[in-house]
């Protein structure tokens, strides 16, 4: 059973608008979260994280938002640029679990149009 | 950025074939990992080395068989593989404990 899922396999926004993507969790241990994205042919890339003392960490367009009691999370891109157009995975650990161990969900392919 | 450098790109071997996938990574980690992507599945962690010692192998059959020798390189020897682990394999690097993992760009695997 999947324990982290983006339940929207793809989103289309236009260039400048705000991209929301959205992050569901089951398992209650995790209390570290991230967002990576990627390219194709490429690795996936980091782009932000969120400890679970936290509901919100910003950076530059980036923003991600927790919410602990919902096990939700969401992350926020504005304004969208062409160049965000990739796919992006949230991803949850358990600081507490020995060895960091990653669990992803299935992805969301962004696609930004001028 | 070519932190974690992967090779080959792309690999096409049989199924009686033995062949390994090497990853270095330049970032002075001391975690290293190996993932494996199928078609429309979510990453999935095969195995977890901290300070060259394996600390996490997540039920992978035995045909995958890693190798740390140091901090810095992970291989991961194939033999006897089966179609359905045609997959996009992704090698990660990080500091022991929380931080973010630094990805690859991953070796294309296709078994006939």
């Amino acid at each position: 059973d999947q324990q982290v899922k983006q339940n929207s396999p793809s989103l289309s926004v236009q260039e400048g608008r705000i991209s929301i993507l959205n992050c569901d969790y089951t398992n209650s241990m995790f209390d570290y979260f991230l967002w990576y994205k990627k390219y194709p042919a490429e690795g996936p890339t980091f782009l932000i994280s969120i400890s679970s003392i936290k509901d919100k960490n910003e950076d530059g367009r980036f923003t991600v938002f927790l919410n602990k009691s919902a096990k939700h999370l969401s992350l926020h891109i504005v304004p969208s640029q062409p160049g965000d157009s990739a796919v992006y995975f949230c991803a949850a650990g358990d600081r507490k679990a020995a060895g960091n161990k990653l669990t992803f969900g299935g992805g969301t392919r962004v696609l930004v149009k001028p | 950025e070519t932190g974690v450098t992967q090779t080959p790109r792309h690999l096409v071997m049989g199924m009686t074939n033995k062949k390994s996938l090497k990853c270095e990574q330049h970032l002075g980690h001391n975690a290293m990992y190996w993932y494996k992507q199928s078609a429309k599945k979510p990453l999935e962690l095969m195995f977890v080395y901290n300070f060259k010692e394996q600390t996490e192998n997540n039920s992978v059959p035995s045909r995958f068989s890693p190798e740390c020798p140091n901090s810095s390189h992970l291989f991961l020897h194939l033999h006897t593989l089966q179609p359905e682990d045609s997959a996009l394999y992704l090698c990660a690097s990080s500091q022991v404990g929380d931080s973010p993992l630094h990805f690859g760009n991953g070796t294309r695997l296709t078994v006939t």
